[in-house]
């Protein structure tokens, strides 16, 4: 198996740019989740999805983020408009029940 | 109070020393347990797992977990330079079952 697989892996942007950051959870996989990473606040949670519903959304932090789950095999991450703030290593993980959480490479995102 | 709490480090051992690696949480209701490792510039990676009070081996590795106090622990013996890393607690908490991450533990095995 691949793994999940996240693209790209890497963005720059500059400020006010909309963002979008994909995932591909493992196959036969049933829950996925962003999580956003940086120095001063470690592994945030965003949102998560259990068989392509948002059970969790209240990590995201304000309207200018938005997730999607059109199917098992896709998600998005959206950002619009981005902001410095923003700049971060976005992960996305999937897993079966509660079970083994996998992390996709992740995403460095740098909104200039 | 933070879901899962560590210490950040970093804690410095020396090759072929222990490294104990401590981490509590707050949900009671919490069962599952987790130890992540995380190079720097990399994913986090799972080195165990577990679910039920007492010791788990496997290999080098050895993850402690205590109910009661609400406490979970990873001993690494022998420890190497390949393990320095930053080290990642995590449980699963609430309703919605979603796994919730300490800011971790950064080791360093020095020679």
């Amino acid at each position: 198996d691949a793994g999940v697989i996240q693209s790209p892996r890497h963005e720059v942007t500059e400020m006010g740019q909309e963002v979008t950051l994909r995932c591909k959870p493992i196959s036969g996989h049933n829950s996925l989740f962003w999580y956003r990473q940086t120095m001063m606040r470690g592994l945030e949670l965003l949102i998560y999805f259990n068989n392509n519903v948002p059970i969790d959304d209240s990590g995201m932090p304000e309207d200018r983020f938005s997730a999607k789950m059109p199917n098992a095999s896709f998600s998005t991450l959206k950002i619009q408009p981005s902001e410095p703030r923003d700049s971060a290593v976005y992960f996305c993980a999937s897993r079966i029940n509660e079970e083994t959480q996998y992390f996709g490479p992740g995403t460095r995102l740098l909104v200039l | 109070q933070k879901e899962v709490e560590q210490n950040s480090g970093p804690l410095s051992v020396p090759e072929g020393a222990i490294a104990s690696l401590n981490c509590t949480y707050s949900d009671r209701g919490s069962q599952s347990f987790f130890w992540y490792r995380q190079y720097s510039g990399k994913s986090p990676e799972l080195i165990m797992s577990i679910y039920s009070n007492g010791d788990k081996e496997d290999g080098r590795f050895t993850a402690q977990l205590n109910k009661a106090s609400q406490y979970v622990s990873l001993l690494i013996r022998d420890s190497q330079p390949s393990d320095s890393a930053t080290y990642l607690c995590a449980a699963i908490t609430g309703t919605a079952s979603k796994l919730t991450f300490g800011t971790g533990t950064r080791l360093q095995v020095t020679l």
